[in-house]
């Protein structure tokens, strides 16, 4: 497509349910990254993804969150038992293969995510 | 562990002024230095970045940023503000062998004031 598309673009979840966001990368970009902008904390890293690779966790903030991305392109961020602190816009970004000059990372929309 | 520090969290501007964002980070060599604009209810959207070579780059919409390593930092500027460059900017870090996973910092929310 002609950018990164997220969706759904608004979800309101009633605590304790899980919850299910989708990004569609740029075609052709191998490297996926999702991102959490909250007003307490700005915009956070939370996991990225490159290529077949195992994927770099390291910024999900607790084992209710997780994510795949199936077939080098869809990837799929899932907040289980969620949380009202949960609440936040959901980036997903998306480039070519980072190199030694470094790639541009597209950003979508983002997914507004509500907890009530 | 990288940071960025943004130490301007609002700026008002009068239409046709000039501009400067303040951006400073903390990490162990050079990073990849990025800005982007965020306008209410959109994603983020590139301005400029930095890998290497000459330190004043330039951007869309009119922006340039000046890397300076000696203080660490990465300013913003434009010589004439647009009452559309109202919206929120972030300056963020990636470095080497990261993924060009990004840092961020909490952002500056410029008004343009007509």
């Amino acid at each position: 497509g002609a950018g990164v598309s997220q969706s759904p673009s608004n979800k309101v979840t009633e605590k304790g349910k899980d919850v299910e966001l989708r990004c569609d990368p740029i075609s052709g970009h191998t490297a996926l990254y999702w991102y959490r902008q909250s007003l307490g904390q700005g915009l956070e890293f939370l996991i990225y993804f490159q290529g077949n690779s195992a994927p770099d966790k390291s910024g999900l903030p607790s084992d209710r969150f997780s994510a795949e991305r199936t077939g080098g392109s869809v990837s799929t961020l899932t907040i289980q038992r969620t949380q009202q602190e949960d609440s936040a816009v959901y980036l997903c970004a998306s480039s070519l293969r980072p190199g030694a000059g470094g790639t541009e990372a597209f950003f979508g929309q983002g997914t507004r995510l509500t907890v009530v | 562990a990288q940071s960025v520090t943004q130490p301007d969290i609002h700026i008002t501007v009068s239409e046709g002024a000039s501009l400067e964002l303040r951006c400073n980070y903390s990490y162990g060599a050079t990073p990849y230095l990025f800005w982007y604009v965020q306008s209410p209810g959109q994603g983020l959207q590139l301005l400029l970045k930095y890998f290497s070579g000459d330190t004043l780059v330039q951007g869309i919409k009119g922006f340039e940023a000046e890397f300076k390593r000696s203080q660490s930092s990465f300013n913003l500027r434009k010589p004439s503000v647009h009452w559309s460059d109202a919206a929120e900017y972030f300056c963020a870090v990636a470095f080497t062998g990261g993924g060009n996973k990004l840092t961020f910092g909490t952002g500056t929310q410029l008004k343009v004031e007509l």
